[in-house]
């Protein structure tokens, strides 16, 4: 059984719409990330969440945002959707400890294609 | 500026070789350093990781060997196999605690 759980695992919009990604966790972690690949970027680091709060956003536009309901929830919201936006988006999750993040487990991605 | 750098964008090697994938980094500071492996349509998975303090870590048929002075690292696959056909992508741990990513290898073997 999938331990991260993303919906839709594919999605197709259309520029200038509205679209949520949604990402729940069962590994029991306190952290959160989104990464978003395609091929002008192989991996790319979005947001990062720690129990619910935000930690790190690497994200340019305002138009991405992330959003904790739960402890093991954390939906992306994209706005004003663009044809550059089309790329699978992967939640990932971790433990954090002492030693900073522990390994990093991630969904098997959403992909969507922007028309 | 690319922290973390890997020199092959793909790499083709025949079953039974050792595929060998190089990265190298910037950040004398990074500490940590996880290999992920990505099979098409699913999300990366943690293969294999070493931390600084060592030169060497090994797992079955996958070794990576890291040098400290040079800053890079390599990852072997001894005795490819086709189902090792996946992108690898090399990682580093910064001060912030956050994972600086490399661009990716896809490696495919022949059989």
């Amino acid at each position: 059984d999938p331990k991260i759980i993303q919906k839709p695992k594919y999605l197709v919009a259309v520029t200038g719409s509205e679209k949520i990604l949604i990402c729940e966790q069962y590994l029991g972690h306190n952290a959160m990330y989104w990464y978003r690949q395609s091929a002008k970027k192989p991996l790319e680091f979005m947001f990062s969440y720690s129990y619910q709060k935000l930690m790190d956003n690497q994200t340019a536009s305002s138009r991405f945002q992330p959003q904790s309901s739960k402890k093991n929830h954390l939906d992306l919201q994209i706005t004003a959707l663009k044809p550059d936006d089309s790329a699978t988006y992967f939640c990932a999750s971790s433990q954090e400890g002492l030693g900073g993040i522990g390994q990093l487990y991630f969904g098997e991605g959403s992909k969507l294609t922007v028309l | 500026q690319q922290q973390v750098r890997q020199s092959s964008q793909s790499l083709t090697v025949w079953e039974g070789e050792t595929a060998i994938l190089n990265c190298s980094y910037e950040n004398s500071a990074f500490d940590y350093f996880p290999w992920y492996q990505q099979f098409p349509g699913e999300g990366p998975a943690l293969l294999i990781a070493i931390r600084s303090v060592s030169d060497k870590k090994e797992d079955g048929r996958f070794t990576i060997f890291f040098n400290k002075r040079e800053k890079n690292l390599s990852l072997h696959i001894k005795d490819s196999q086709p189902g090792d056909s996946a992108t690898y992508f090399c990682a580093a741990r910064g001060g912030n605690y956050q994972l600086i990513w490399g661009s990716g290898t896809k490696l495919i073997i022949k059989p």
